[in-house]
């Protein structure tokens, strides 16, 4: 079992939809959790970070997380042809130092 | 630019040639990163960097691969002996001490013939 899985998509939504990705992870020592967003041919770039249960929200993006559940979410409200992009889920662990652990990636494609 | 830089951008090399790459932080940042990523996968941890100590490497990581970061500023990776295999994008990325905003270099992209 991989450590960080999301759906690899594509994941096709229409403009102003709300786009909903979706991430587990396998281990509960996990302590913080992550969305990367990485456009084609660029280096990812984080623009949500959560650590406690509940919502999180930045603008058109919200995170959500359930420990409980090992379960971390992205939902982005208004969805715009400028987010179709790859959104990396990555989880830090509590006794694995410092590094993050990627999943695999989900490619959204928002259509005008 | 104050970003993650990494040279060269792009590499191509023959099946068993030996490859090094550079990576320079951002100039506060203690921690540097390398990761390897491979189309339609996310980046996958080779290694890190606290200052000058290096304190994790893959176990998936072969004797191969080796990085050093001497004086706790620029880092390198090397690839000796390198298969078509390790054909990837190698990132580096830097945070600050126990900072968990990780910011990532555009890329050294190899391939291997």
């Amino acid at each position: 079992q991989k450590e960080v899985e999301q759906n690899s998509g594509p994941l096709s939504v229409p403009e102003g939809a709300i786009a909903s990705l979706n991430c587990t992870y396998s281990d509960r020592g996990s302590q913080s959790f992550f969305w990367y967003r990485q456009y084609s041919g660029k280096s990812p770039e984080l623009i949500m970070s959560i650590y406690s249960n509940g919502d999180k929200e930045d603008g058109r993006f919200t995170a959500q997380l359930n420990k409980a559940s090992q379960y971390v979410s992205l939902l982005i409200r208004d969805s715009q042809p400028s987010d179709s992009a790859t959104y990396l889920c990555a989880v830090k662990i509590y006794n694995q130092g410092g590094k993050l652990i990627f999943g695999q990636g989900t490619e959204l494609s928002v259509k005008p | 630019d104050t970003g993650v830089s990494q040279n060269p951008r792009h590499k191509i090399t023959k099946r068993g040639q030996n490859v090094t790459f550079r990576c320079d932080p951002i100039s506060e940042h203690n921690r540097l990163y390398w990761y390897r990523q491979t189309l339609g996968q996310g980046p996958e941890f080779l290694t890190y960097f606290q200052n000058e100590a290096q304190l994790e490497k893959s176990r998936l990581l072969s004797d191969r691969f080796s990085a050093e970061r001497p004086k706790g500023s620029f880092s390198t990776l090397e690839i000796q002996r390198t298969e078509q295999g390790d054909s990837a994008m190698y990132l580096c990325a830097s945070s600050l001490p126990a900072g968990e905003k990780l910011f990532f270099g555009s890329g050294t992209q190899l391939s291997v013939l």
